[in-house]
């Protein structure tokens, strides 16, 4: 079974740009969670989708959004890109009825 | 306020010797994970705890879930240079409110094991 893939695996855009990330979880998993990871703050939990609706939400501003699709597949948007915003991104989907959660490679964003 | 608090936050060693990494809360957790993650890359799990008092071993890893289901060691006997990494502990429970509960992590042991 194919694991949790992440694209771009690099990005580097500059200030008050946008950005959209892409993430396919493991075949069968519903649950898609997104965390932002830096070397100050650990990783962060931003929101998790399930079903194409999303059902948690951290402690993030209105400018990071995301969305599921039908197939299970979602998108993380950061708009009008800050540079506190460059980090790991990371995103993880989660097996029923067992809570494990398995992570992607990450995208490592920058933003000059 | 990290609702698990992770413990040595550094982790500096030679090659052979054993650690113990730590992993507490207040809260009660339905089950708790651990998590090796190298430079650049997603976390990868080891290992998944359920019941209080749970001890699971991988090789040369020895996983415990307290008897209270709040808090979690993770021992490593005879560290090797491979076994460098960032370790992160993660407890699942059921928010209010939410259908799906979620994982709270914490802010992870960064491990060198030196040769």
């Amino acid at each position: 079974k194919a694991g949790v893939t992440q694209t771009p695996r690099y990005l580097i855009k500059t200030r008050g740009q946008q950005v959209t990330l892409s993430c396919s979880p493991i075949s069968g998993h519903r649950s898609v969670s997104w965390y932002q990871q830096t070397p100050g703050q650990g990783l962060q939990f931003l929101f998790e989708y399930f079903s194409e609706t999303q059902r948690n939400k951290g402690n993030f501003p209105g400018r990071f959004s995301g969305r599921q699709f039908s197939n299970s597949r979602s998108e993380m948007n950061v708009s009008t890109l800050e540079l506190g915003d460059s980090a790991l991104y990371l995103c993880a989907s989660r097996s029923q009825p067992d809570n494990e959660q398995f992570f992607g490679p990450g995208t490592r964003l920058t933003v000059l | 306020t990290q609702l698990l608090e992770q413990s040595p936050q550094f982790l500096s060693i030679q090659e052979g010797e054993n650690l113990t990494v730590y992993c507490n809360s207040s809260s009660v957790f339905s089950s708790l994970q651990w998590y090796r993650q190298e430079p650049g890359e997603g976390p990868v799990l080891l290992v998944t705890v359920v019941t209080g008092g749970e001890v699971k071993k991988l090789k040369r890893l020895t996983f415990q879930f307290g008897d209270a289901r709040k808090d979690s060691s993770l021992h490593i006997t005879a560290a090797q240079p491979g076994d460098t990494g960032l370790y992160l502990c993660a407890g699942y429970t059921a928010d209010r409110g939410s259908t799906l509960g979620r994982l709270y992590f914490g802010r992870g042991t960064q491990l060198t094991v030196w040769p």
